[in-house]
């Protein structure tokens, strides 16, 4: 059983366009921290969201960690060729501060 | 800014070879971790080391062996490469064990075993 589900696991879609992605499961968490990766690189973090209902804004992205954090969203206004690349969420793997577990991410490809 | 620097790049064994893969971070984290790379699996846990002078496995271990060098270098050693270690690894460092650290990730290590 999979601790992290994001979906969706593939999206293509056109520059300026909207769009959102999800990290969800049934455990609650301490924090939860967003990646992106790019081709050929590793992951580069984006954010850490610690308190249940917080909202980030991270130039065009906004992250928001669910009341209850057992669950988290990625929205990306207006999407630019950019954004392409991996979007990774990740939680306490222990919940005892160890280390970190990985959902399989979404795949965004933003074509101009 | 060197951060997270694995070496080599890109390997091909072949099965049963032995390879060591290197990493070091010059952040001064305490932290540092292994992790592979497949392609619908995500990233998954090979190795930890939570500080200098201790390692823990992950949630893929075996196989593969680890030494925290010192507080810099953490490597990676397969002994006897098998096909299903055909991977892409990545080292990555924090400053403490607590997962609301950040994690910096090297460039990773491309590996194929025939």
């Amino acid at each position: 059983t999979q601790l992290l589900e994001q979906s969706p696991q593939f999206l293509s879609i056109q520059e300026g366009e909207n769009l959102t992605v999800y990290c969800n499961s049934s455990s609650v968490f301490s924090s939860l921290q967003w990646y992106r990766q790019e081709p050929g690189e590793g992951p580069v973090l984006l954010v850490t969201v610690v308190t249940g209902g917080e909202v980030k804004k991270l130039k065009r992205l906004t992250f928001q960690f669910g009341d209850a954090r057992k669950d988290s969203s990625l929205h990306i206004t207006a999407a630019q060729p950019g954004d392409t690349g991996l979007y990774l969420c990740a939680v306490d793997r222990y919940q005892a501060g160890t280390a970190l577990i990985f959902g399989k991410g979404t795949t965004l490809s933003v074509s101009s | 800014n060197a951060g997270v620097t694995q070496t080599p790049k890109f390997q091909v064994l072949k099965t049963g070879q032995s390879m060591t893969l290197q990493c070091a971070q010059d952040m001064n984290h305490n932290s540092m971790y292994w992790y592979r790379q497949d392609p619908g699996m995500g990233l998954r846990l090979i190795y930890y080391s939570a500080s200098e002078g201790t390692t823990d496995k992950g949630e893929v271990p075996n196989g593969y062996n680890v030494s925290r060098l010192n507080k810099r270098e953490f490597s990676l050693r397969l002994e006897s490469a098998a096909p299903s270690q055909t991977s892409v690894y990545f080292c990555a460092s924090s400053e403490s064990r607590y997962s609301n650290q950040p994690q910096h990730f090297g460039d990773g290590t491309r590996l194929s075993i025939l």
